[in-house]
């Protein structure tokens, strides 16, 4: 199994802040079946970046992606309130497919 | 508009079982993968099942391999998770969901919660 470990658990920033979130595979993962997700409370996840690199449709050039191999990282700039959430990465091209444990971004 | 709608969830004690039903509406899963994914409270999300666009691969977690089943009815477009020998740790929110990020696709549903409990 292709464990994803994400780094931190939780981050607070003020929003107009970059961040950025770690997502470090114990196995390669071919980059065309690396995604990262957005959740908010009491939702599904929502596709923010796919191909590790490509924006999913309506996705803000905000968020972008990238990595490789095994590792991997999203980046927030210009953060806004409403990006509050917990961001998961997801690897899917070898069974299982594995989710990272997620990491809680706060909105100060 | 499109719809992953989830059903069936509910209480059941442990060794019970639980059949979990989506219906997809205003989109034909019929050329497309699906899978079910799950979250236990306050944790994370875990990848459950697999099953190719014509039933032909099916593919499931360690955790749940021999007790769940996934099967799909293109014909009447839905999807199902069979759920025998329920343990408590198989407790979570339940959703199907199909992705083809190519194709700007990547629905879910809104979830089925199953508890199992004595």
């Amino acid at each position: 199994e292709n464990v994803l470990t994400q780094s931190p658990g939780t981050l607070s920033f003020s929003p107009g802040e970059r961040v950025t979130l770690s997502c470090r595979a114990s196995q390669s993962v071919d980059s065309r079946f690396f995604v990262w997700y957005q959740q908010k409370r009491g939702q599904a996840p929502r596709v923010l970046i796919y191909r590790t690199s490509s924006r999913a449709t309506g996705i803000p050039d905000r968020f972008s992606g990238s990595g490789s191999g095994t590792d991997f990282t999203l980046t927030i700039s210009r953060l806004e309130p409403e990006d509050s959430a917990v961001y998961f990465c997801q690897q899917y091209g070898s069974s299982p497919y594995t989710f990272g444990q997620g990491t809680k971004l706060e909105i100060k | 508009q499109v719809q992953l709608v989830d059903s069936g969830g509910g209480v059941v004690q442990p060794g019970g079982s639980l059949r979990l039903s989506c219906s997809a509406v205003g989109f034909s899963i019929s050329r497309y993968a699906m899978h079910w994914v799950r979250q236990a409270p306050g944790k994370g999300l875990e990848w459950v099942a697999h099953i190719a666009f014509d039933g032909g691969n099916i593919l499931y977690a360690d955790s749940v391999r021999g007790r769940f089943t996934i099967s799909r009815d293109n014909a009447n477009n839905t999807l199902a998770l069979q759920m025998n020998s329920l343990r408590v740790e198989d407790t979570a929110v339940y959703y199907c969901a199909t992705w083809a990020f190519t194709l700007g696709i990547d629905y879910w549903g809104q979830g089925a919660l199953v508890a199992v409990s004595s």
